[in-house]
C-alpha cells in the first residue's frame, strides 16, 4: 500500500555507466517531482512533471533524463555517471495547489 | 528567487521539554505555502506541519505547533513535550504556485535543515 515507490533502494555502480530510477505513485496525483539530496543534506528539486509534461527543469546536466509513460510513473535515468552524483535521489507527487508533496523513500546512487 | 534559511545547524533537548527551531524565507509573493519536514535516519521525509500564508491562525497539530510571523517572514516549529522519536533532521520548505501553459504546479524549496537530538 506504499505511496509513492521508488526502486531500486540503493544503487552502487562504476564511473561511466548509465542507471536509471524509477518512481511510481499510486495517490492518483498529476504532478511529479525530482529531488537530489547531496551529502550535506540539502534538497534541490531536479524536475517536475504534470500530466506527463515536463514543467520544471532546473539547471540539471544534460546527463539526466527524466521520463513520464503516464501520471503515475516518473522515472529517471542518468547517462555516464560521475563521481558528483553521488547523492539521495527522491521521488514526490502531489495532487492540487496547496496540498503537500508526498515522497518516496529515496535511492542511495553511489558512484565509485 | 525564493529562498529559506534555517539558522540553526543542530538542536538538542531533554526528552518531555519543549523546542524551538527556527526558519525565515525571502520572498516578495503574497500567497504561498510554508512546511516542515522531517527526515529521520530511515531517511524518509514525514510532513509535519503546513500552514497557508493567507491564514493568520498558526497551524497545530497535536505536539507541533508553529509561529508564523508573515511580516517578519517567519516560521518556527515548536516541539513541544520531547520525544526519543523526534530525533530528526527537520526541513522549512516554502512552496509557490507558478502558472504555465494553463497548468498550475508548485516548487518546494527547502531550508539546510536542522538536526534534532532528543536526549533521555
Amino acid at each position: 500500500d506504499t505511496a509513492v515507490s521508488q526502486t531500486p533502494k540503493y544503487l552502487v555502480t562504476q564511473m561511466g555507466n548509465d542507471k536509471s530510477i524509477k518512481c511510481e505513485q499510486n495517490l492518483g496525483h498529476d504532478t511529479m517531482y525530482w529531488y537530489k539530496q547531496d551529502s550535506k543534506k540539502f534538497l534541490k528539486i531536479m524536475f517536475s512533471y504534470n500530466n506527463k509534461e515536463l514543467i520544471i527543469n532546473e539547471t540539471v546536466p544534460n546527463r539526466f533524463s527524466p521520463k513520464s509513460p503516464d501520471k503515475a510513473h516518473l522515472n529517471l535515468h542518468i547517462n555516464s555517471l560521475e563521481l558528483g552524483d553521488s547523492a539521495v535521489y527522491f521521488c514526490a507527487s502531489k495532487l492540487y495547489n496547496n496540498s503537500p508533496l508526498h515522497f518516496g523513500n529515496g535511492t542511495r546512487l553511489t558512484v565509485t | 528567487a525564493q529562498t529559506v534559511t534555517q539558522s540553526q545547524p543542530e538542536m538538542s533537548v531533554q526528552e518531555a521539554e519543549t523546542v524551538t527551531l527556527s526558519c525565515t524565507y525571502d520572498t516578495s509573493e503574497n500567497n504561498y505555502y510554508l512546511f516542515w519536514y522531517k527526515q529521520p535516519p530511515s531517511r524518509q521525509m514525514i510532513l509535519v506541519i503546513r500552514q497557508e500564508a493567507y491564514k493568520q491562525q498558526n497551524a497545530t497539530e497535536n505536539r507541533f505547533s508553529v509561529n508564523f510571523q508573515k511580516a517578519a517572514k517567519s516560521f518556527s516549529l515548536k516541539i513541544s513535550d520531547s520525544q526519543l522519536g523526534d530525533t530528526a533532521m527537520y526541513f522549512c520548505a516554502f512552496m509557490k504556485h507558478y502558472n504555465a501553459g494553463g497548468t498550475s504546479y508548485g516548487k518546494l524549496t527547502f531550508g539546510q535543515g536542522t538536526i534534532l537530538t532528543v536526549h533521555p
